[in-house]
């Protein structure tokens, strides 16, 4: 079974300075790996994914992820954060390679400080 | 409709009572999946649909949890003797087919008191 760490619950950072939100996984088999952003009493919106090629990913608002698929990890980063980033951002992985049934993590609350 | 859309957006029932929650997928998309979210927690799998039928249901809780799709498009949660312990976001998700990607409702935040 996939399973899916957050390291840390609660991020604060200083607007316009970098951040990295860290992740984690287990899985026995090839698996495709998400970052989810949501905004108070939203649903979920997706920032980026990793499906296969290059383990450098980048998706919307300027985030990136870097897939190691050695220490199982694809940690989240911004080079520069705004007070808009403020939100809780969940990692995930999928069932398999080929399905889209997905395992989150508990979430990382991100705090911009003005 | 533009995108998933979840109804009600927020439900607040008493406890014993039963609710429903309706689910209607972007047009076309064959593949539904409910979710659970609990406070301070992430998305928990309930079940997914392929067309009409539950191909995956393992993530229901127990007995009183059920999930309809009968025309293959909307798809509607019941909750049957409600808990406090039911109380918790609602968000389901649909994609083209199994292999692509799950976009999200907004969700329907239920409320047991």
């Amino acid at each position: 079974a996939q399973s899916v760490t957050q390291l840390d619950s609660q991020v604060p950072v200083f607007e316009e300075a970098p951040v990295e939100l860290r992740c984690n996984y287990s899985s026995s088999v090839s698996v495709y790996l998400f970052w989810y952003v949501q905004y108070p009493n939203q649903g979920l919106q997706l920032l980026l994914k990793y499906l296969s090629g290059s383990t450098l990913v980048k998706g919307i608002n300027g985030f990136e992820a870097e897939f190691n698929k050695s220490q199982t990890s694809f940690h989240l980063r911004k080079p520069s954060v705004h007070i808009s980033d403020t939100a809780e951002y969940f990692c995930a992985v999928t069932l398999g390679a080929g399905s889209y049934q997905l395992t989150f993590g508990k979430g990382t609350k991100l705090s911009v400080i003005p | 409709g533009a995108g998933v859309s979840q109804t009600p957006s927020n439900k607040v029932t008493e406890k014993g009572k039963y609710v429903e929650l309706r689910c209607d997928p972007i047009s076309g998309h064959t593949a539904l999946y409910w979710y659970r979210q609990s406070l301070g927690q992430g998305p928990e799998f309930l079940i997914y649909f392929q067309g009409t039928g539950a191909a995956d249901d393992s993530g229901l809780p127990n007995d009183r949890f059920f999930a309809v799709r009968p025309e293959g498009s909307v798809s509607t949660l019941k909750i049957q003797r409600t808990e406090r312990g039911d109380s918790a976001m609602y968000l389901c998700a649909s994609s083209l087919n199994q292999e692509t990607e799950a976009f999200f409702g907004q969700g329907t935040r239920l409320t047991v008191v």
